[in-house]
């Protein structure tokens, strides 16, 4: 079945370091990608999203991008934040069906000052 | 900006009790679903919604839960014999018929503990 793997945390970075998650996808058909971001003691928040192959999200100096060749969605920021901890879930939607939205394991971030 | 919301906040039961947690999706939406994290873990899905009737729904989605669209607003999970590892955080979820497949709207979800 579809399912969504990420690298598993925590990840430490110093403020104004580079952050990469890795998430890839397993997926029939062409899924829907998203990043979720959960702050502590809150509800889930879309961070961003692609559509199809090669569309590149962007929020907030967050970006990902849909590689349908690799079967990647990788989370990137240039410059992190200590407000940037949280942590952070890769997800798929399917395309049919119910459309549920099929979440990785969540990798959480600490940005040190 | 329109927003999912979800009532109550936190719900405490007595194991074996019944619990409805609700939510109020956004009003042009057309699916609905539920999910649920257990502390520290990941969001599974539990059930998705549509035109009156289930669409899909998981393992963990077994006899002892219902859903319900009583009127034209609300949408609830009911459990009907609560379970120690029922204990998580209940999410409601809805979308749009154009938004198919895009996103889905979360609302703050409703933490429910079972003693």
């Amino acid at each position: 079945g579809d399912s969504v793997t990420q690298m598993e945390g925590p990840v430490t970075l110093s403020e104004e370091a580079f952050l990469t998650i890795n998430c890839t996808y397993t997926a029939t058909g062409y899924p829907s990608l998203f990043w979720y971001v959960q702050y502590p003691g809150e509800g889930l928040q879309l961070l961003l999203k692609a559509t199809k192959a090669d569309d590149k999200g962007s929020n907030k100096g967050f970006e990902a991008t849909y590689r349908k060749e690799t079967t990647s969605f990788h989370l990137e920021k240039g410059s992190v934040q200590v407000s940037d901890s949280a942590v952070y879930f890769c997800a798929l939607r399917t395309n049919t069906g119910g459309f549920k939205t099929i979440f990785g394991a969540g990798t959480r971030l600490f940005v040190k000052a | 900006e329109p927003e999912v919301t979800q009532t109550p906040s936190h719900q405490v039961t007595q194991m074996g009790q019944e619990v409805i947690l609700r939510c109020v999706p956004i009003s042009n939406h057309l699916y609905f679903y539920w999910y649920r994290q257990i502390l520290g873990q990941k969001v599974e899905f539990l059930v998705s919604f549509y035109n009156n009737e289930i669409s899909e729904k998981s393992e963990i989605f077994d006899d002892q839960f219902s859903v319900e669209r009583p009127d034209g607003s609300n949408f609830t999970l009911k459990i009907r014999s609560t379970k120690l590892e029922d204990s998580a955080m209940y999410f409601c979820a809805s979308s749009d018929r154009t938004s198919g497949v895009g996103e889905q709207f979360f609302g703050p979800g409703t933490r429910l503990t079972v003693l």
